[in-house]
């Protein structure tokens, strides 16, 4: 059972123009999403969060958006760059002010930048 | 780079074997966590440990075990190897290990059973 989803595995943008990236989650409980930037043969790193009490947390050219009547939450980027060409996952916890960071990731989107 | 570190980089092993992954987490942190990523899936979590003790266990099989050190350092154990078993595993480490400690992935073992 896939509770965070990431239902497009690539999406393609040109230089300067916005990346929008999306990701649903089914389990209600959860009340804490992150996105994490992959590049090839390194680790995920942490990029940007949103706890479930806001709708939106921007930092920089990165803008998280959350729905939870809908459990649909969002990654902007603008404007997106070649260097921002990376696998991004989305993930969820259920685990807000409490004592384990338990994540549960989706399949991730792989985003290209084209020059 | 991360400060997380994992070794071996690469494994090659055969069916019903054991190995024994390494994860020396960012200085600093005291909670260790480790994933699976297999092929086309996400990162599924397998267990976090928090200064010694395990806190939490998600998905692990009974074939595996972890666990972490006095010097926080943690090893995974995954034995009776199955080819399904093939996949990148990820240690993660974090300062406080609750909701809020930001994850710190090193960059993975890849495991390969033939």
């Amino acid at each position: 059972d896939q509770q965070v989803k990431q239902n497009s595995p690539s999406l393609s943008v040109q230089e300067g123009r916005i990346s929008i990236l999306n990701c649903d989650y089914t389990n209600s409980m959860f009340d804490y999403f992150l996105w994490y930037k992959k590049y090839p043969a390194e680790g995920p790193t942490f990029l940007i969060s949103i706890s479930s009490i806001k709708d939106k947390n921007e930092d920089g050219r990165f803008t998280v958006f959350l729905n939870k009547s809908a459990k649909h939450l969002s990654l902007h980027i603008v404007p997106s760059q070649p260097g921002d060409s990376a696998v991004y996952f989305c993930a969820a916890s259920a685990g807000y002010g409490g004592a384990t960071n338990k994540l549960i990731f989706g399949t991730g989107t792989l985003l290209a930048v084209q020059p | 780079d991360s400060g997380v570190t994992q070794t071996p980089k690469h494994l090659i092993t055969a069916t019903g074997q054991r190995v024994t992954l390494r994860c020396s987490p960012r200085s600093g942190d005291l909670s260790v966590y480790w994933y699976q990523q297999s092929l086309d899936q996400g990162l599924q979590f397998l267990i976090q440990y928090y200064n010694g003790e395990e806190r939490a266990k998600g998905n692990i099989l009974e074939r595996f075990s972890a666990q972490q050190f006095p010097d926080l350092h943690s090893e995974l154990n995954l034995s009776s190897l199955e080819l399904g078993d093939s996949a990148l595993y990820f240690c993660a480490s974090s300062e406080r290990g609750d909701w809020n400690s930001p994850l710190h992935f090193g960059n993975g073992t890849r495991l390969t059973v033939t």
